[in-house]
Parts: C-alpha cells; structure tokens; sequence
C-alpha cells in the first residue's frame, strides 16, 4: 500500500512563531487532506489540497504531486494550534478509502 | 451546512459485549467510510461502502460487521469486545458525484471497553 510519511514527530513551538509540517508520499493520489486533531479527538478539516496551493487566514499547504510532498504552513502560531497534525492520502483512481501519516504533534507555548 | 452525523459519541462496553455504532453520511453523499484510532495512533481504515455495496475492506477483525441502508447511513457491529477494540472510531462521507475526492469526518465514536 502507500506510504505516507510525516516529518516532524514532534514539534514545540514558542507563541508567535511560524513552522512547516512536510508529508511525503509513495504513490500517485488524488486525494489529499490535512487535518488538525483536537485535544478532544476530532479531526478538524484543514484543506483538500491534491495539488497546487490554498492558503486560509495563518494556514497555507502547498502540495507538489509530481515530486509527492505537501506542506503546511502555520504562521504566528497560537496556543489553539496544538494539537496533531495529520496528512491523509488516497490513492489515484477513484474513490478511494485514504491512508494518514503518523502525524506531527505540535504544542504551542505562550 | 450539514456534518457527518455519529452516534453515541461514547461508549463504555465491557470485555464479550457488543456495541453499534451509527453514522449519518451528509446528505446526497452515497460513500461512508469507517476508520478505527487507537490510542496514540494514526487512524486506520477498516471498510467502506457505495451504495448499499461494500466497496473496499481493510483490517477490520471478523468480529466487526457493518453495513449500508438504504438511507445510506451505516452501522458498524461489534461483538466480542476485547480491551484492545478501545478507540475513536471515526465515520466519513464522500460524493462520487462531487467534483473532489474529498472525504468528510464526523466527530468520532469514543469506545470504551473495560
């Protein structure tokens, strides 16, 4: 099956300052979604972003299917953003069930 | 705009019972999926349906069994609880006649077993 790799493990960041989450990928997709998960357990839907770049307010992705990266911008960080940060896959052709990365926890201290 | 519906959102079972749980696809999509996360873990995929048929299986025990009406909501069956089936069981939706592969999440079934 794909591979979905996601870098890094862990993340501790001080309030106000920006990262990026990478996820690599092992196979062609046509679906790819990020996905913040609360401290309650839901996953927040952060962007559909098979290809190309959205941003929303702090956020942006980037994904680059030829070369099977995305990245996650965060930007001015807040103690809200943490939490787990989770890219999810689905494979080319059709609709298909999709595969998530291991995840990248982030905690945000004031 | 309406969201994947599931029900309970938690659940507490102790070891060889059985649990049921619901989910209710948002309306007009003819896809759910069901997903299982441990504690700790990435959530994994357990089966999927399109219209009423199952369309796709991956590591679901024997034990579970699920199905789609024909309202589409579905409902995972889970019977001989073990400690290890505890985990937030995650429901979602999609559209093949959407123009995007996006798929929807409810909020999660806690399941609790003791």
């Amino acid at each position: 099956g794909i591979q979905v790799e996601q870098s890094p493990p862990d993340l501790i960041l001080q309030e106000g300052a920006n990262s990026t989450l990478r996820c690599n990928f092992s196979d062609s997709v046509n679906n790819l979604q990020w996905f913040h998960q609360n401290p309650w357990g839901q996953l927040i839907n952060l962007f559909y972003i098979p290809s190309g770049t959205k941003q929303n307010g702090r956020l942006s992705a980037t994904t680059v299917a030829t070369e099977r990266y995305s990245l996650l911008y965060i930007s001015s960080s807040q103690t809200t953003d943490s939490g787990v940060y989770f890219c999810a896959v689905g494979l080319s052709g059709g609709y298909q069930k999709v595969t998530f990365g291991t995840g990248t926890k982030l905690q945000v201290i004031p | 705009a309406a969201g994947v519906i599931q029900s309970p959102r938690h659940l507490i079972k102790e070891k060889r019972e059985t649990a049921t749980l619901k989910c209710y696809p948002i309306p007009r999509h003819d896809t759910v999926y069901w997903y299982q996360q441990g504690p700790g873990q990435d959530p994994q995929f357990l089966i999927s349906f399109y219209e009423k048929m199952q369309s796709d299986k991956g590591s679901i025990p024997d034990r579970f069994s699920a199905q789609q009406f024909s309202d589409y909501h579905s409902e995972l069956n889970m019977s001989s609880l073990e400690l290890g089936d505890s985990a937030l069981y995650f429901c979602a939706s999609s559209s093949e006649d959407s123009p995007t592969y996006e798929q929807y999440f409810g909020p999660g079934t806690r399941l609790t077993v003791t």
